[in-house]
C-alpha cells in the first residue's frame, strides 16, 4: 500500500530545474519524506530527507509543504546522468526502518 | 557518504546449486542490514531484515529456508539462495542503515542473478 503519489514519468531538458512532485497526504507527524533514485541495473543511491523544514545539499532541493502533505524534489540542473527512476518514500525511523518503494517517477534528462 | 559494496555483481547457476551474495558496509558499521529483490520492470521488494548477532526477520512470503541471511559483523551479510529455480532469477540488492533513528539507508549496487 504506497503511502505516496508520484507521476509515473516526467521529461525535463539538460541544464533545466527538474522539479519532482510527490503527494504524502497521510503522512503522520514523526515520518520522514525520503528521496531516492535508481539509475537502470544499479542499486538505489540515497538523495535527501526532510521531516519539516526544507532542506539542500549538493545534489538537491527538498521542499515540503507547510502541512506536509506533499513535497518537491528539485534538481536545479539537470544533465542526461539525472536521468533514472525517483522514489519519494515516507519512513518514521526506530525498529520499523523499513523502506516500502512505490513505482516512483522515471525522469527522462533530454539533450 | 556511506559505501556499500556487493559481490558478485552478477553470477550465472545451474538449477539446484546454491550461490551466496555478499554485501559489505565499506566505511561504517551496520546495525541493520537489508535484502531486497527486484523483478524486470518492477520495483524493490525487501525480502529480510537482519541484524548483528541475531536472526534475520523475513517479510510475508518469503521462504526463509530458500534464502538464508547471515549477519555476522557489522559490516558483513551473507545472502545464500539454495537450491536455486530459474524463478529465483532476479536483481538482489542490499543496504545497510548505521544505527537507530532515521538513520539513511545506503544501498549496494545488485546482483544479478541468472538461474539456468
Amino acid at each position: 500500500d504506497a503511502k505516496t503519489t508520484q507521476p509515473p514519468s516526467m521529461d525535463c531538458a539538460e541544464g533545466r530545474a527538474a522539479n519532482l512532485p510527490c503527494n504524502h497526504s497521510t503522512i503522520s507527524g514523526n515520518e520522514y519524506v525520503y528521496w531516492y533514485r535508481q539509475i537502470h541495473s544499479q542499486g538505489p543511491q540515497y538523495i535527501i530527507h526532510g521531516l519539516k523544514n526544507n532542506e539542500t545539499n549538493e545534489m538537491a532541493s527538498l521542499i515540503i509543504t507547510e502541512d506536509r502533505k506533499s513535497s518537491t524534489l528539485i534538481l536545479p540542473h539537470a544533465t542526461l546522468r539525472d536521468t533514472a527512476v525517483y522514489y519519494c518514500i515516507l519512513n518514521s525511523g526506530g525498529s520499523n526502518y523499513k523502506l516500502t518503494f512505490g513505482k516512483g517517477t522515471l525522469l527522462t534528462v533530454n539533450p | 557518504g556511506a559505501v556499500v559494496s556487493q559481490h558478485p555483481s552478477r553470477v550465472i547457476c545451474k538449477s539446484g546449486t546454491s550461490v551466496k551474495i555478499e554485501c559489505r558496509s565499506l566505511d561504517f558499521q551496520a546495525t541493520t542490514m537489508f535484502w531486497y529483490r527486484q523483478f524486470p520492470k518492477q520495483s524493490l521488494m525487501l525480502m529480510a531484515t537482519s541484524n548483528e548477532g541475531s536472526k534475520a526477520t523475513y517479510e510475508q512470503g518469503v521462504e526463509k529456508d530458500k534464502f538464508l541471511i547471515n549477519h555476522a559483523s557489522l559490516t558483513l551479510s551473507t545472502l545464500t539462495v539454495t537450491s536455486a529455480h530459474p524463478e529465483d532469477s532476479s536483481f538482489y540488492i542490499c543496504s545497510a542503515r548505521l544505527g537507530f533513528g532515521t538513520d539513511t539507508q545506503y544501498f549496494g549496487p545488485g546482483t544479478r542473478l541468472t538461474v539456468l
